[in-house]
């Protein structure tokens, strides 16, 4: 079982849509990410939370909005999608962050987002 | 920069073969690390394996193993004995330490295991 949880695992929303998902994790890791990941592609860096604050942004559109509310949870705020933005979201988290962040990630299942 | 080869786009084979799944990898760093990540059907990404730089031992754990060689820059995944259940795609990784960007993928390796 994973120890990173992710929530909807699947999500289907309009363009005009307003909808969020949830990533949970308590292994006591101070870096969580997101990543993107299409079909038959590798997963995609796109935010990263050290220590619950914004570290990376990979020149992510504004209609994707981070947020970190503790430790322990991220968030994906997800507003005025496109059809190209339908994927699966991936959270992580690792041990550690900032300079002595180099341990494995670990990975949730996934929120499979379908954008119409 | 970083990168890493999966020349192996697709691999099949029948249950009960043994299989390797090959990863080549480029950094300018003398410091790095090496992983293996499974992601089956369900979408998660497991995590199987880490290897650092220094460390040229290679491992074995259940039915899999792995060798790692720097002189060619070499990170090999071998499956022995395969099963229905190890059908998936797989990632080799590298990372930079002390970098949350640098973790590179390779572009996975869609492994079928036929009954």
């Amino acid at each position: 079982d994973t120890e990173v949880t992710q929530t909807p695992k699947h999500l289907v929303m309009g363009m005009t849509n307003k909808k969020s998902l949830k990533c949970e994790q308590h292994m006591g890791h101070r870096a969580m990410y997101w990543y993107k990941q299409k079909a038959k592609k590798p997963p995609e860096l796109m935010f990263v939370y050290s220590y619950e604050k914004l570290s990376i942004n990979e020149s992510v559109p504004s209609r994707f909005s981070p947020e970190c509310p503790n430790s322990s949870l991220l968030n994906l705020h997800l507003h005025a999608l496109q059809p190209e933005d339908s994927a699966l979201y991936l959270c992580a988290s690792s041990q550690g962050g900032g300079g002595s962040n180099t341990g494995e990630l670990f990975f949730g299942e996934g929120s499979r987002l379908t954008v119409l | 920069a970083q990168k890493v080869t999966q020349a192996q786009t697709e691999i099949s084979v029948v249950e009960k073969e043994d299989v390797t799944l090959d990863c080549v990898y480029e950094t300018r760093d003398t410091t790095y690390y090496l992983f293996w990540y499974k992601q089956p059907p369900s979408g998660e990404l497991v995590f199987l394996i880490r290897r650092n730089s220094f460390d040229e031992q290679n491992e074995i754990s259940g039915r899999y193993s792995w060798n790692f060689q720097k002189s060619t820059s070499s990170f090999n995944f071998t499956i022995t004995a395969s099963q229905v259940v190890d059908s998936a795609v797989y990632f080799c990784a590298l990372r930079k330490p002390g970098s949350a960007r640098q973790l590179t993928f390779g572009s996975g390796t869609q492994l079928t295991v036929l009954p």
